[in-house]
């Protein structure tokens, strides 16, 4: 069975800083997506970006950077010069090719003035 | 490029009402999805379409949900009769392949009263 577990429900950050979101997930696949999602207080998912398994290197979108450990099954989100738009419910969300997507429970990550 | 177009956004009824959402998935994609998520949870998947056949509804309660996807491109989700456990936002999704980034829409919020 697929899982993904993110163990912090709510984290902050002081404006200007830097937050890692932390995901695990479980799974006896070997090529797959992993992503990360932000969603606002409008509930619609917004991509923030995407890793996919075979690629060694970690995914960057701007601010946006992932820290993909395979063998730990393991894939952080790291955002850097955090700024008030960033304040939402962030999930991380895994998927093996042609199947569902699995998210997790989410991490409510509140940006501070 | 339009994004995947739900309504309607907000919908409250009574219990053992009927109610209708309804999708436009993004152009040329040919996998649409719908989610449940209830406050405080990730989205958990409730019916995937392939065109207009249906992969995955293993977690589509049957006995009071169904979904359809005419001419594999609009899709509509139904519910009757209502509970108050159906309350949570439905999401629509789409993606090019089944193996894809998926691209939200802005969810239909529906509160059974």
């Amino acid at each position: 069975a697929q899982t993904v577990t993110q163990s912090q429900p709510e984290m902050s950050v002081q404006e200007a800083e830097t937050v890692t979101l932390s995901c695990t997930y479980d799974t006896s696949e070997n090529n797959y997506y992993l992503f990360w999602y932000k969603q606002p207080p409008s509930r619609q998912m917004i991509l923030v970006i995407r890793q996919e398994a075979y690629k060694q290197q970690n995914a960057t979108e701007n601010r946006f950077s992932v820290n993909f450990q395979k063998a730990a099954k393991s894939f952080s989100l790291k955002i850097s010069d955090s700024q008030l738009g960033d304040t939402a419910m962030y999930f991380c969300a895994f998927r093996v090719t042609g199947n569902q997507f699995y998210f997790g429970t989410g991490t409510s990550l509140t940006v501070i003035p | 490029e339009a994004g995947v177009a739900q309504s309607p956004r907000y919908k409250i009824i009574e219990k053992r009402q009927s109610v209708a959402f309804w999708c436009n998935p993004i152009s040329g994609h040919a996998t649409l999805y719908w989610y449940q998520q209830i406050l405080g949870q990730g989205p958990k998947l409730l019916i995937q379409f392939q065109n207009n056949g249906v992969v995955d509804d293993s977690q589509l309660p049957k006995d009071r949900f169904s979904a359809e996807r005419l001419k594999g491109v609009d899709s509509t989700l139904k519910i009757q009769p209502a509970k108050l456990e159906d309350s949570a936002v439905y999401l629509c999704a789409s993606s090019l392949t089944a193996g894809n980034t998926i691209y939200f829409g802005e969810g239909s919020w529906l509160t059974v009263v």
